[in-house]
């Protein structure tokens, strides 16, 4: 069975900081994507970043990177400069092969000045 | 191109009413799924199709219905809507190709009184 997991409920980080939220996933499966998602308080889900579990380098979209370390089945977000406008919840996900994407519970960032 | 079209936006019910939330993409993405986000809880799996006449539960099924007759529409149907049921509901699909990324209505907001 797939499992994400994401302990943090909560995260601070002063503007222009970086920040690391963590997601610790479980799958049995060789093939699978781990993604990240922004839910600003409007309500919409933002696709951030994606990682494929074959892929050997580290993906990055701007501020944001994705440190995958496979061994310990981690796939922890970084945003580096942080905004004010980065405050927002993040959801970690992952689709095993062709299956069903599954999501974490969440982590709720506030960017002070 | 109109993405994921959700609707309704807002609906409120009485405890053993029915209701079904539209879901509808013009991507001809054959994943589609549905979600429930409440508080604390991220969002969570209902149903899912990997295509038209193929469905599957996810983590929260009971409750929920689906179909999937056509690629472009997978409703969710609520047959006796109960208290518990109160949450928002999001449809999402992915892309047959490509890096999985789930595209996101808007999102329907559900009270059940």
């Amino acid at each position: 069975a797939q499992k994400i997991t994401q302990t943090q409920p909560g995260m601070f980080v002063q503007e222009k900081e970086a920040v690391t939220l963590d997601c610790t996933y479980d799958t049995s499966d060789q093939s699978y994507g781990l993604f990240w998602y922004k839910q600003p308080s409007s309500g919409e889900m933002i696709f951030l970043i994606y990682q494929g579990s074959y892929d050997e380098q580290n993906a990055t979209e701007g501020r944001y990177s994705l440190n995958f370390q496979k061994a310990r089945k981690s796939a922890n977000l970084v945003i580096s400069a942080s905004q004010l406008g980065d405050s927002a919840m993040y959801f970690c996900a992952m689709r095993a092969y062709t299956d069903k994407l599954i999501f974490g519970t969440g982590t709720r960032l506030q960017v002070f000045p | 191109n109109a993405g994921v079209t959700q609707t309704p936006k807002f609906q409120v019910l009485k405890t053993g009413q029915s209701m079904t939330l539209q879901c509808a993409q013009d991507m001809n993405h054959e994943y589609m799924s549905w979600y429930r986000q409440d508080p604390g809880m991220g969002l969570r799996l209902i149903h899912y199709s990997v295509g038209a006449g193929i469905t599957d539960q996810g983590e929260v099924p009971n409750g929920y219905n689906v179909s999937r007759s056509t690629t472009e529409d997978f409703p969710l149907r609520l047959l006796s809507a109960a208290p518990s049921q109160t949450s928002v509901y999001f449809c999402a699909s992915i892309a047959p190709s490509g890096a999985n990324v789930l595209t996101f209505g808007a999102g329907s907001r559900l009270t059940v009184l």
